[in-house]
């Protein structure tokens, strides 16, 4: 089955420290790829996303990631945390004939402190 | 912020009673989904909708109908709510074509007692 993993349910960062947020997907053809992120008692709000073209991609408020075909995985980064940053953070995936619809991981909460 | 509206906000049932949710759209978008969040499931599709009239399954659509006669609105109807079916809604819009990203309303937080 298709599927979206996202490696730490919670993670713990000090501020201006790197954050780095897992994900993989488990299809050998490569999919869409998106990062969202979920500020409390909110909807969700796209970050950056991967469709084709250059692997390493920018996005929003200093977000970026990278898509690597061979490991199957596109992990989050941002070099300097801060304190606004603090929130839950989604990876999507478009399989490969999945007609538009995504399929999401489990959710990472960050954390960042002083 | 694209333009998507979701009504009502809150809501408390209880268990046996029809419930249904609006998404509302000024952007024009041909497709519309319904999710589900559920703490360690991230975001599940429970239906979707690709143009008027036009709606299918999606992972989670049991106990779950759907409605859309105007491209702008978009009905998630639970015909007898169930504890299990306390969530949190959201509805998302986008464009035509493979790739392209989705926007998500503000959600609809469901509780069934």
């Amino acid at each position: 089955a298709q599927s979206v993993t996202q490696l730490g349910s919670h993670v713990s960062v000090s501020e201006g420290a790197l954050v780095l947020l897992r994900c993989n997907y488990s299809s050998s053809v490569p999919p869409y790829l998106f990062w969202y992120v979920q500020y409390p008692n909110q909807g969700l709000q796209l970050l950056l996303k991967y469709t084709t073209g250059a692997t390493l991609v920018k996005g929003i408020n200093g977000f970026e990631a990278e898509f690597k075909k061979s490991e199957t995985s596109f992990h989050l980064t941002k070099p300097s945390a801060h304190m606004s940053d603090a929130a839950e953070y989604f990876c999507a995936v478009i399989f490969s004939g999945g007609y538009n619809k995504l399929i999401f991981g489990a959710g990472t909460r960050l954390a960042v402190h002083p | 912020d694209a333009g998507i509206t979701q009504s009502p906000r809150h809501k408390v049932t209880e268990t046996g009673t029809p419930v249904t949710l609006r998404c509302h759209q000024t952007e024009n978008h041909r497709y519309m989904y319904w999710y589900r969040q559920d703490p360690g499931h991230g975001l599940r599709l429970i239906h979707y909708s690709y143009g008027v009239k036009d709606t299918d399954k999606g992972e989670v659509s049991d106990g779950y109908s759907v409605s859309r006669s105007k491209t702008e609105d978009f009905l998630l109807t639970l015909e007898s709510a169930t504890s299990s079916q306390t969530s949190v809604y959201f509805c998302a819009i986008s464009e035509s074509g493979q790739g392209y990203e989705q926007y998500f309303g503000p959600g609809t937080r469901l509780t069934v007692t």
